[in-house]
């Protein structure tokens, strides 16, 4: 089983639809991350938090929250979805004592916003 | 323009060849990341990098840092079928904190065999 797990793995909605994107690791990390992937762009921070208590926005964080339910579990909610926010998203965690900048990633969750 | 530049944006080559992937900060690096991400999956941590003129190998895959220039440089011997995927260089610049990375576009390689 992957070490870090995001559901759903595809999805298609529509415009001005709720969508929750879900995260979970058993690496027993506390920082966890969220990266939205478009072609040519890279990857860019959406959010972010270093332990349960802690959330922090990233490079592109309008138009989306999140919510840290336990260490484990970091969901990215979309509250009323845009065509623009058709993306591959990311889930990543770290930890102090991994090399610093390795992150580990899900396999990620494609999401068209029609 | 971005934070961080990757060239060539995509690379087809015939196996066996050699090839090179740069990647270019705008800004100064305080640490320089490899990763590749086969298609449709999530992303592999393949070396980090941090002092000008260090060299790391693993496979054959090799990554310099020149810090000077605030560049580092992927290069690939004999490719083979399984180096096929997306290779992006993350950076720690000024601005990041922690872990948190800012990624260059990525640089698309196929492999013909």
């Amino acid at each position: 089983d992957a070490d870090v797990t995001q559901t759903p793995r595809n999805r298609i909605t529509k415009t001005g639809k709720r969508i929750m994107l879900e995260c979970s690791q058993t690496k027993g990390h506390d920082r966890m991350y969220w990266y939205r992937q478009d072609p040519g762009l890279g990857l860019r921070l959406i959010y972010y938090s270093f332990d349960v208590k802690d959330i922090n926005k990233g490079e592109i964080s309008d138009g989306y929250s999140v919510s840290r339910q336990a260490q484990a579990k970091f969901s990215l909610s979309l509250e009323s979805a845009i065509p623009n926010q058709t993306a591959l998203y990311f889930c990543a965690t770290s930890d102090i004592g991994t090399v610093p900048g390795e992150l580990f990633f899900g396999e990620g969750s494609r999401l068209t916003v029609l | 323009s971005q934070e961080l530049e990757q060239s060539p944006q995509s690379l087809i080559v015939q196996e066996g060849k050699n090839l090179t992937i740069n990647c270019t900060s705008s800004k100064t690096l305080y640490g320089l990341y490899w990763y590749k991400q086969k298609y449709g999956e999530g992303l592999i941590f393949l070396m980090m990098l941090q002092k000008g003129g260090e060299e790391k190998s693993h496979e054959k895959i090799t990554a310099k840092l020149d810090e000077k220039k605030q560049q580092s440089s992927l290069h690939i011997t004999a490719s083979q079928p399984s180096h096929a995927g997306i290779y992006l260089c993350g950076a720690k610049t000024r601005n990041n904190a922690g872990n948190m990375l800012t990624f260059g576009g990525g640089t698309r390689l196929m492999v013909k065999p």
